[in-house]
């Protein structure tokens, strides 16, 4: 138990379904990531939110919709994906601002999307 | 832009005995994060050690050491007494003191042999 989890664990779902995955910390922080993890490719970060607010959207699509209702739950919204989107998507948080100790990234087990 | 390589896909260590892995990683920064995470089968992302760059000494944490190459932007990681447990995915990653992304490398991926 690392503090940071998410569900569900493995997901199928065809093109045109619509699907959410979600993300809690339990640590108390006030940032979360979301990350895409594909075969044989470094992880990639897809989106950043700094107290509930985004921060960073790095160049997603728009089938990909992320929301922070607050800084303890993320959720990722996944509609009309295509196989390439198949992959581990990871959910990370930190403790931003307030010193030099407090920017270590904690990881959830991620949710292994397979896309039919 | 920063990026992070690392040169082995694949390492394999006997049980007991010791193994490097390498990194490096190109910036313009002088202050800035340094990281290994392990990421087993259970695909959870584990933060192995940290290295602070405006810190010269070396970081340790029980079996595992670095040697942290500032000039060289060099950050190898090396496991002692390697244990079957240790048997995972290794990644190094960066990030810059102002805040912001981490960025990975590719991946090592660590066999051990009993």
């Amino acid at each position: 138990e690392t503090g940071v989890t998410q569900t569900p664990r493995h997901l199928v779902m065809g093109m045109t379904n619509k699907k959410s995955l979600k993300c809690e910390q339990h640590l108390g922080h006030n940032a979360m990531y979301w990350y895409k993890q594909s075969a044989k490719k470094p992880l990639e970060l897809m989106f950043v939110y700094n107290f509930k607010e985004q921060t960073e959207n790095n160049s997603v699509p728009s089938r990909f919709s992320p929301e922070c209702p607050n800084s303890s739950h993320l959720f990722l919204h996944l509609h009309t994906l295509q196989p390439e989107d198949s992959a581990l998507y990871l959910c990370a948080s930190s403790q931003e601002g307030g010193g030099r100790s407090k920017n270590i990234q904690y990881f959830g087990a991620g949710t292994r999307l397979s896309v039919l | 832009a920063q990026t992070v390589t690392q040169s082995q896909p694949e390492m394999s260590v006997q049980e007991a005995e010791t193994v490097t892995l390498s990194c490096t990683y190109d910036t313009s920064e002088s202050d800035y994060y340094l990281f290994w995470y392990k990421q087993p089968p259970s695909r959870q992302m584990i933060l192995v050690i940290r290295q602070e760059a405006y810190k010269q000494q070396n970081a340790t944490e029980n079996r595992f050491s670095v040697n942290f190459q500032k000039a060289a932007k060099s950050f190898s990681l090396k496991i002692s007494d390697s244990q079957l447990g240790d048997a995972a995915m290794y990644f190094c990653a960066y990030r810059s003191a102002m805040g912001g992304k981490l960025i990975f490398g590719q991946g090592t991926e660590l066999s051990v042999k009993p």
